[in-house]
């Protein structure tokens, strides 16, 4: 079985300071992690994914997150905020088990003041 | 351009109507899955399907159908057995294989009046 922990239901950050979303997971497998952006009433859009490759993923938008076995972790960071961010963000853990493929953290909602 | 559609993007239903949703998607993607999001509560598993004409109960099915007839097409039926059906429902997509990528729809806006 696996299982996402989000460790903050909401993150808030001033326009051009860092942003630091934290995430831990726990798998039976070598798991494959994913970061996914929702904006207001629509789908969840990729940022980025860790599939036992290099342990520092880039994604879209300046987003980049590393994968840490040691400490479960899959933390997604971005050097400077933008007012654009203001979204919620997933991470969400899959393996192939055979069963339910994918689990999902409760989300973070990234608030951005100007 | 490929991508998974869903619709209606809203919908109003009567209590003791059944309701589907459509979920289309034109990427050749052996697995689909419907996820319900309620405020505060991320994503929750309705149904998944990983083959055509086979389908599998999530952690939250009760009150819901399925059918998966074709590759392309997973339909969501709510029914009048689902007690607090209102709620954001979103499709998705995936090619079998822990590390590809998810790809969802935009999402159903479902209101019981």
């Amino acid at each position: 079985a696996q299982s996402v922990t989000q460790l903050d239901s909401h993150v808030s950050v001033s326009e051009g300071t860092p942003v630091l979303l934290r995430c831990n997971y726990s798998s039976s497998y070598s798991p494959s992690l994913f970061w996914y952006v929702q904006h207001p009433n629509k789908g969840l859009q990729l940022l980025l994914k860790y599939t036992s490759a290099a342990t520092l993923v880039k994604g879209i938008n300046g987003f980049e997150a590393e994968f840490k076995k040691s400490e479960t972790s899959f933390h997604l960071t971005k050097p400077s905020a933008h007012m654009s961010d203001a979204a919620e963000y997933f991470c969400v853990v899959s393996v192939n088990s055979g069963y339910s493929t994918l689990t999902f953290g409760k989300g973070t909602m990234l608030l951005v003041s100007p | 351009d490929g991508g998974i559609t869903q619709s209606p993007k809203y919908l109003f239903r009567k209590e003791g109507q059944n309701v589907t949703l459509s979920c289309e998607q034109n990427l050749n993607h052996d697995a689909m899955y419907w996820y319900r999001q309620d405020p505060g509560q991320g994503l929750r598993l309705i149904y998944y399907s990983q083959i055509v004409n086979d389908f599998q109960k999530g952690d939250i099915a009760e009150g819901y159908s399925v059918s998966r007839e074709k590759k392309e097409s997973f339909p969501l039926t709510v029914t009048s057995a689902q007690k607090n059906p209102t709620a954001f429902y979103l499709c998705a997509s995936q090619l079998r294989g822990s590390g590809n990528t998810i790809y969802f729809g935009e999402g159903s806006w479902l209101t019981v009046v």
